[in-house]
Formats: structure tokens, sequence, C-alpha cells
């Protein structure tokens, strides 16, 4: 089973932060949070990861609480094309290849 | 683009069928990745070869067979399958094997009928 919990869905007006939160109360010491999205028809594609401290790219900004126990992916400004399911995924090296997928968030924008 | 092909990209197939899906992927990868994605069920990790060994096999059943001739390219051969298995099938690629991010393909849609 996944060892995280999302919403399974959120709706937010274009142009507008998306803030999409994720728990993961039993997350261990050495396990990365991880973020995908996957588009209508399309494969998962990778957005960020973070270990303890907040962490920002191209595409969007991770918050990690000082507990560990939840965070929240940011796109800053979303538009039409950011709607997807959005992946919240915890693992570290000691778990081989495998990264334990949920159901996940499906994010829909809207004009 | 990913870097990861797949083709087809959509295949439909007789029980009695043989098919054989490819991923190819162009980012100097050494492992690659077959996961299954059902309706209404999350990614399931198939198989994981790494410098083309095979190191991952999740009880999966023998009518799925993996083959990663060199580190570009997977193979899942496909015999007498069963109308259950039809799922997107995506191949994914990550630099080395483990937790490090997973590159994927669009996806082979398969019907089994």
């Amino acid at each position: 089973d996944a060892k995280t919990t999302q919403p399974p869905s959120m709706d937010c007006a274009e142009g507008r932060a998306a803030n999409l939160p994720c728990n993961h109360s039993t997350i261990s010491g050495n396990e990365y949070v991880y973020w995908y999205r996957q588009i209508h028809s399309q494969g998962p594609q990778y957005i960020i990861h973070g270990l303890k401290n907040n962490e920002t790219n191209e595409m969007a900004s991770l918050i990690i609480t000082e507990d560990r126990k939840s965070s929240t992916l940011i796109l800053p400004h979303a538009t039409l094309r950011d709607t997807a399911v959005y992946y919240c995924i915890v693992s570290s090296p000691d778990s081989n290849y495998q990264l334990i997928w949920g159901a996940g968030t499906k994010l829909i924008i809207k004009p | 683009e990913t870097g990861v092909t797949q083709t087809p990209r959509h295949l439909v197939m007789g029980m009695t069928n043989k098919k054989s899906l490819k991923c190819e992927q162009h980012l100097g990868h050494n492992a690659m990745y077959w996961y299954k994605q059902s309706a209404k069920k999350p990614l399931e990790l198939m198989f994981v070869y790494s410098l083309e060994e095979r190191v991952e096999n999740n009880s999966v059943p023998s009518r799925f067979s993996p083959e990663c001739p060199n580190s570009s390219h997977l193979f899942l051969h496909l015999h007498t399958l069963q109308p259950e298995d039809s799922a997107l099938y995506l191949c994914a690629s990550s630099h080395r094997q483990g937790w490090e991010k997973l590159f994927f393909g669009s996806g082979t849609q398969l019907s089994v009928l």
C-alpha cells in the first residue's frame, strides 16, 4: 500500500497558485518525498523531490513540514496544461526500485 | 518528448496471440522498468533491468516475458494473455537503479479480447 494520503481531486483557477497537499505521517528518516504527474494519455512525469529542505525548480516548489509528516507541492501560476493526476510518493535508497504509487490527486485547472 | 519511446501506442490482441512491446531510451540511462497501469488502480512495477540484468520481478505471471538486449532497449513479450491483462503498459528508465527520478514513455494501451 502507498505510504501517502492525498485528496482525490482539487480544482484551481488558471493563473492562481495550485497547492497540493500530501500526508506521509509514517515517513522514515532516509525516505525522500517525490512528486510526479500524469497528464491524460501520457506516462508519468517527474516534477520534484526533497528530503528535509524546501526545494524549487522550474516546474514547482516543494514545501516539507519540519516534522516531515506532510508536504505541499506548489505550482505557482497554474495553466490549463497543468491539469493532471499528481502523485506524491515516499521512497528511500533501501527500497531498491520500488516506488509505491497511490491514486494521486486529480487536479483540474479551470479557465 | 521524454527520451523514452514506446511502440506500438495501441495494441489489440486475442488470447492466443503472441505480441511484443518495445521500449527504447535515448538518455544513456542504465536502468529500465516495465510498469502496468490498470483502470482505476495504481501503477504496478513489473520488472526492472539494471545494466541489462533483471534485478526485480514482482511476481508477474509467466505469460509476460521481458527481454533487455542492451541498455537502450527493453521488450515485453506477451503470450496467451487474459482479458484482465488489458491495461496501459509503461516503460521507464533512470540514470541508475533505485530511487532516482524516472523518465516514462507514453505507454502502450493493450486490449486483450
